[in-house]
């Protein structure tokens, strides 16, 4: 079965740099979750859009900004990059389902180093 | 404010044993209750989930876990540990239909021959 698919796997950047994070979600998913896990720590919600328009917010840093597109795809921009933004950052979808909640489903992550 | 948490950071079983991995919830308002387990360096896999209805609920790999209200609690249980079980366990809670998890600090699981 088709899964969430995170690209890329591994990104390095440096202090101050940007990054650009792509999450597919699984066919006919309509929402999308952004989480970061830091090293040794649990997945902390960042934010979430349904439907193309963001749907709840959590910790995320000014820095950072995302949209989910017309194909349902979603990105996860992040600028001045910071040594504290290592982590591994997961995109997870869901969708309703009749009777109502749809777990969500989670890539493999992207693991962004900054050095 | 909602909250979940898990106890003991790090369990450590024998092959065969029991594996218990406890996760309790705060909650004014009835939770949709999750497990998710992660193995190094990949992502978040569903375990099992409780919505409503039955509150034993059965996942894969064996594993199952027993929603109790007046305990607040969705403990994660398996008769007989397996090798193949050691990673890192995660309780997550949300609170409405399609909304974010809250997920608890983790329970890391290893299994000794």
């Amino acid at each position: 079965a088709a899964g969430v698919i995170q690209s890329p796997r591994h990104l390095i950047k440096e202090k101050r740099e940007t990054a650009t994070l792509k999450c597919y979600p699984i066919p006919r998913h309509d929402t999308v979750y952004w989480y970061q896990q830091g090293p040794g720590q649990d997945p902390q919600f960042l934010i979430s859009f349904y439907e193309k328009m963001q749907s709840d917010k959590g910790s995320i840093p000014d820095r950072f900004s995302a949209q989910q597109f017309s194909d349902y795809h979603s990105e996860l921009n992040m600028s001045s990059l910071e040594l504290g933004d290592s982590a591994l950052y997961f995109c997870a979808s869901s969708s309703p389902e009749a009777g109502g909640l749809t777990p969500l489903h989670f890539g493999n992550g992207t693991r962004l180093t900054v050095t | 404010a909602q909250s979940v948490t898990q106890l003991g950071s790090h369990v450590s079983v024998s092959e065969g044993a029991l594996v218990l991995l406890r996760c309790n919830y705060s909650s004014s308002v009835p939770p949709y209750l999750f497990w998710y387990v992660q193995y190094p360096n990949q992502g978040l896999q569903l375990l099992l989930k409780y919505t409503t209805g039955a509150t034993l609920v059965k996942g894969i790999n064996g594993f199952e876990a027993e929603f109790k209200k007046s305990e607040t609690s969705f403990h994660l249980t398996k008769p007989s540990a397996h090798m193949s079980d050691a990673a890192e366990y995660f309780c997550a809670v949300t609170f409405n239909q399609g909304g974010k998890l809250i997920f608890g600090q983790g329970t890391e699981l290893s299994v000794k021959p």
